[in-house]
């Protein structure tokens, strides 16, 4: 079946404005993760959903970052007041949930620019 | 807090010739180890994790508690290699927290 999948792929916005980024996982994976990468550096997470709940948010930089998965399924992440620093390339990955001992699957990421 | 790292951020081998990617964790517990790798143009795929102990394309991770090493080794490198490699660290199970290293770019010279 098809994979995870983010949209946009590419985001250009200006500085102080909002932007929402979105995140389809695989069907039936109940865990849902969302990584920044900036340039140079490897993935680093900001939150992990098991189901509808935000199990783990302490990678959160801060309150103008923001994410939420109503339904258990597609999950949209929350930008406010974007700073220049917020460009990077957010990674978004499912997996079949907590205790289960399954490895990450992960989305091709939305490049956001902050101008 | 975990802590993984990778020293190398490039790192180039000819076809044909052993291949070893570093990488050094630092935890007080017994965590899960992984390798991640992204071809070009791919997204980022897991290549192996320690508690399976397969050997996927060659390529084969030994977890050291003493020396709290992952290292990545395959003993000839294929171009097909050529890709950015993440080391990843799972602090213990239930915990869905992935630490990732900075990564190492190889490149395979034909």
């Amino acid at each position: 079946g098809a994979g995870v999948s983010q949209t946009p792929s590419n985001k250009v916005t200006e500085k102080g404005k909002y932007v929402e980024l979105r995140c389809d996982p695989i069907s039936g994976h109940t865990a849902l993760y969302w990584y920044r990468q900036s340039l140079g550096q490897g993935p680093e997470f900001l939150i992990y959903f098991q189901g509808t709940g935000a199990a783990d948010d302490s990678g959160l930089p801060n309150d103008r970052f923001f994410a939420v998965r109503p339904e258990g399924s597609v999950s949209t992440l929350k930008i406010q007041r974007t700073e220049r620093g917020d460009s990077a390339v957010y990674l978004c990955a499912s997996s079949l949930g907590q205790y289960e001992n399954s490895p990450l699957h992960f989305g091709n990421g939305t490049r956001l620019t902050v101008t | 807090a975990q802590r993984v790292t990778q020293p190398e951020k490039l790192l180039s081998v000819f076809k044909g010739a052993p291949v070893e990617l570093k990488c050094n964790y630092s935890y007080s517990g017994s965590p899960e180890l992984f390798w991640y790798v992204q071809y070009s143009r791919q997204r980022l795929q897991l290549l192996l994790r320690h508690i399976s102990r397969e050997s996927i394309k060659g390529f084969t991770a030994d977890l050291n508690k003493g020396e709290t090493s992952f290292h990545l080794k395959k003993p000839f490198a294929q171009e097909e290699d050529s890709a950015m490699y993440y080391c990843a660290l799972r602090p213990e199970f239930g915990n869905e927290k992935l630490t990732f290293g900075t990564g190492t770019r190889l490149t395979i010279i034909p």
